[in-house]
Formats: C-alpha cells, sequence, structure tokens
C-alpha cells in the first residue's frame, strides 16, 4: 500500500539559513510525487512535482526536491529560507491507478528573525 | 483559468444536522476529489468523481456521500453531523489519474 512519511512534525529555522524537509515514501511503482504548501486557514498550493525524468525538480519560491529511488525519499531544499515561508508543508504520493492523493501528515516551518 | 472555487467557506451547525459544500472545479477539469483535513487525522481522502461518475471512495461512513454535475461542479454532503466532523473540507480537482491536484481554499465546518 502506498503511503508517505513526514519524519519531523515540526521544523524552526532562522530567516535566512538553509532548509530540508525529509518525506519518505513507500510504493509499487515508479512513484508520482509532490510537495503542496498550506498557509494558515488556506488550502494546498503546489511547490512543485515529480513525475519522471531529472530527478531533481525545481518549484516555485525558490524551492526545489530531489527525488532518490534508491532511499524512497522525495526530500524538499531551500536554499535561503524568508519569513514567508512559514507554513505547513506536505508531501505527497499518487497512487498508480484511480486518482487518489497520498498525504503525509505535514511538516510545520516556523521562521525566526 | 479561475482556481477551485469552494463554497461556503465557513459553515457552523448542530449535532443532528445535514451539511452540503460545494466545489467549482478549474475549466476543463473533469475529476473532482474531497479531503478531509483535522489536526489529529491529518489529510484523508473522502471521495473521487469524474465525469458525474464515483470513481473511489475513502474509509469514511456512509453519512458522507457526494455527487457531481455535468458541468463538473461537485457537492458533498453530510449528513447527522458529530462533533467529530469538525474539519475543513478540502476539494481539488484535476485532468484525470497521476495529474497534479489543485486545490480550492476549503471549507471550515465546525459542529457544536
Amino acid at each position: 500500500a502506498q503511503s508517505v512519511t513526514q519524519p519531523d512534525i515540526h521544523i524552526t529555522v532562522s530567516e535566512g539559513a538553509s532548509l530540508e524537509l525529509r518525506c519518505n515514501y513507500s510504493y509499487g511503482a515508479t512513484p508520482y510525487l509532490f510537495w503542496y504548501v498550506q498557509s494558515p486557514g488556506q488550502g494546498l498550493q503546489l511547490l512543485l512535482k515529480y513525475f519522471s525524468g531529472d530527478t531533481l525538480v525545481q518549484g516555485i519560491k525558490g524551492f526545489e526536491a530531489e527525488f532518490k529511488r534508491s532511499q524512497s525519499s522525495f526530500n524538499l531544499r531551500k536554499p535561503s529560507v524568508h519569513w514567508s515561508d512559514a507554513a505547513e508543508y506536505f508531501c505527497a504520493v499518487g497512487a498508480f491507478t484511480g486518482n487518489q492523493f497520498y498525504f503525509g501528515t505535514g511538516t510545520s516551518l516556523t521562521v525566526i528573525p | 483559468k479561475a482556481g477551485v472555487t469552494q463554497t461556503p467557506r465557513y459553515l457552523i451547525k448542530t449535532r443532528g444536522q445535514q451539511v452540503t459544500l460545494s466545489c467549482s472545479p478549474i475549466s476543463g477539469h473533469r475529476s473532482v476529489s474531497w479531503y478531509q483535513q483535522t489536526p489529529g487525522q491529518g489529510l484523508q481522502f473522502l471521495f473521487e468523481y469524474f465525469s458525474e461518475t464515483q470513481k473511489n471512495k475513502g474509509n469514511f461512513p456512509g453519512r458522507f456521500s457526494g455527487r457531481q454535475f455535468s458541468n463538473s461542479r461537485s457537492e458533498m454532503n453530510v449528513s447527522t453531523l458529530e462533533l467529530g466532523d469538525s474539519a475543513l473540507y478540502l476539494c481539488a480537482s484535476n485532468e484525470g489519474n497521476r495529474e497534479t491536484q489543485y486545490f480550492g481554499p476549503g471549507t471550515r465546518l465546525l459542529v457544536l
């Protein structure tokens, strides 16, 4: 069965510092992977996605993620965090058949000045 | 294109009542999925509709139901509301299987 694990419930970083959010997935085939961001009281906004090809994908707002099949990981990174990046981040995998997405439990990011 | 819209944005109901939430997908998207988001359970898949047919259903009781209209707009209904139904209900649309899902802002439901 498909599943997604985000081991870090909450992360605090200083503004300007680098960021890495971890995501591990369990999937029986080549996964479709996504990172979404959610600001308080809002819906989910797509940051980036991986379907195939280059394992390093670029997204919006300066985010990137690297797909590592050997580690079943799809970690999200940003070289320099801005205060406006404070939000909840969700990793998701698309089902092999059907249209269901499986989400991780999310990582809450706090940015301190 | 306009994004996914959901109405109403906020709703307060009492136990035992029923509620209907509405979702208008991005123009051209025929698939609409619904998710329930709570602090304890995270994002849980409710169901998906494609071309007016339910294609997939999550593990929720029969009190949760939905439908889709010919213009792809979708509604979900929750009957006999319970306190535990308090949540953010998110709707997402896409063009089909394994395509990116685009989410609406959600409907915040509070059951008293």
